[in-house]
């Protein structure tokens, strides 16, 4: 079955840590998108790239990397940098044409310990 | 800059109710809008997707509208269920950038 999947479900990042988070899509989308969700804040975009090798930063960028080597993954980077990390993230993707809905992956939850 | 608005924040209604659930954007040069449905601890999972040219989409009990030049679109939900219970999104995609959007309603369904 095509969907996209995200791995960890959970993930628990110490003080000072880097910590990566994975996306991967077998939906053959050209575009893919990081969305961080916190509660009363809606999902807000921190990354997104429309073709291979090529992404734009979002509205929340500092503190977090990505990159996109293959077009089924696009791996985001949280680093020690970004100092409220703790939030829900969502993975998504589309095809580049934008005129079919976005599918969603299930998202990370990560906790600073 | 694009603002999307959802209207009200939360919704409780008992079962068999018909309920609306309200979204406003501010720029009306949209591709499309699409409404989404969140349980909780769970990704996003799509209900209807509405091109900027259509005025209405109807999957089963949902029918979603819209009036672009009036930056305005509601979910209609009928005859609803305690499963119906989770948190609904609206997304405006347009150019320039991805999906924008708004905070969601969530809606409880009591038996």
């Amino acid at each position: 079955d095509g969907g996209i999947t995200q791995s960890p479900k959970y993930l628990f990042r110490k003080e000072g840590q880097n910590v990566t988070l994975s996306c991967e899509q077998n939906l053959n989308h050209d575009a893919m998108y990081w969305y961080r969700q916190d509660p009363g804040q809606g999902l807000r975009l921190i990354y997104y790239s429309q073709i291979v090798n090529d992404f734009q930063k979002g509205d929340i960028a500092e503190g977090y990397s990505v990159s996109r080597e293959k077009k089924e993954s696009f791996p985001l980077t949280v680093t020690s940098a970004q100092k409220n990390p703790t939030a829900f993230y969502l993975c998504a993707s589309t095809p580049v044409s934008r005129n079919t809905e976005a599918f969603f992956g299930q998202g990370t939850r990560l906790t600073v310990v | 800059k694009q603002e999307v608005t959802q209207i009200p924040a939360a919704l409780s209604v008992p079962e068999g109710e018909n309920l609306v659930l309200n979204c406003s954007f501010t720029d009306s040069a949209i591709y499309n809008l699409q409404w989404f449905r969140q349980d909780p601890g769970k990704g996003l999972t799509s209900l209807l997707l509405i091109q900027s040219s259509q005025r209405e989409q109807t999957s089963g009990r949902l029918n979603a509208s819209l009036d672009k030049s009036s930056g305005r679109s509601t979910l209609y939900i009928a005859a609803s269920q305690p499963g119906d219970s989770a948190t609904y999104l609206c997304a405006v995609n347009q150019a320039g950038t991805a999906l924008i959007f708004g905070k969601g309603t969530t809606l409880s369904v009591s038996s």
